[in-house]
């Protein structure tokens, strides 16, 4: 399972409210990202990142912000969530060279009422 | 732009094989990848190609023309287990800018 985990790994909560959606690696992986998945559109990428303190954003990130302040932890914040943001959540890590596959954890269901 | 497309759902019969299809359009081009996800579980890597040819890894194949922006991913001896969708996904650039782009994936279903 690459020594992914996510947490929680279910949510409902209402519209206006900050929700934080945690994604944590025991492997040391430098890269580090967070997807959503939505019927009929795949998988999009919120936000990476590349190291401690190093972020950026990715095709989906307004409404969306991440922090990383450890090597094992990246963190995705809804600062105030939207029913729009009902969604099932992603964290993948990877070695970053050219040819490593990202790695998936379980995934976080989240619910904007 | 870019594109990635894959048919949305397929169907097939057990100990049968099937290709699932994947063209690109991006604006660079370094690898493409094949992930297997199951209904309600995470996407899990299948393979990975970045030359052309045929990656062989025991029921599972896949294929890449990089010239057509085309590939596929072929299943032989197919069994139940593997009803899932299956993600096409493209990564443009190498490096900290070398993030995956993904298709809408093809559901398989896999029948008696």
């Amino acid at each position: 399972d690459a020594g992914i985990t996510q947490s929680p790994r279910h949510k409902v909560t209402e519209t206006g409210t900050p929700v934080t959606l945690r994604c944590h690696q025991t492997e040391n992986h430098r890269y580090m990202y967070w997807y959503r998945q939505d019927p009929g559109h795949g998988l999009r990428l919120i936000h990476y990142s590349y190291g401690v303190k190093d972020t950026d954003k990715g095709e989906v990130s307004d409404g969306y912000s991440v922090s990383r302040s450890k090597t094992e932890d990246f963190l995705l914040t809804l600062e105030s969530a939207t029913s729009s943001q009902t969604s099932v959540y992603f964290c993948a890590i990877s070695l970053g060279t050219s040819g490593s596959e990202q790695y998936f954890g379980p995934g976080t269901r989240l619910t904007v009422t | 732009g870019q594109n990635i497309d894959q048919p949305t759902e397929m169907t097939a019969t057990e100990g049968a094989i099937v290709q699932i299809n994947c063209t690109y359009q991006t604006s660079g081009f370094n690898g493409l990848f094949w992930y297997q996800q199951h209904a309600g579980e995470a996407p899990t890597f299948l393979s990975y190609n970045v030359l052309d040819g045929l990656e062989e890894k025991g029921r599972f194949s896949s294929f890449l023309s990089r010239s057509k922006g085309y590939s596929y991913l072929l299943l032989k001896e197919l069994q139940m287990k593997d009803s899932a969708s299956y993600l096409c996904a493209v990564r443009e650039r190498g490096g900290s800018q070398g993030n995956l782009i993904f298709g809408k994936g093809t559901k398989l279903s896999v029948k008696p």
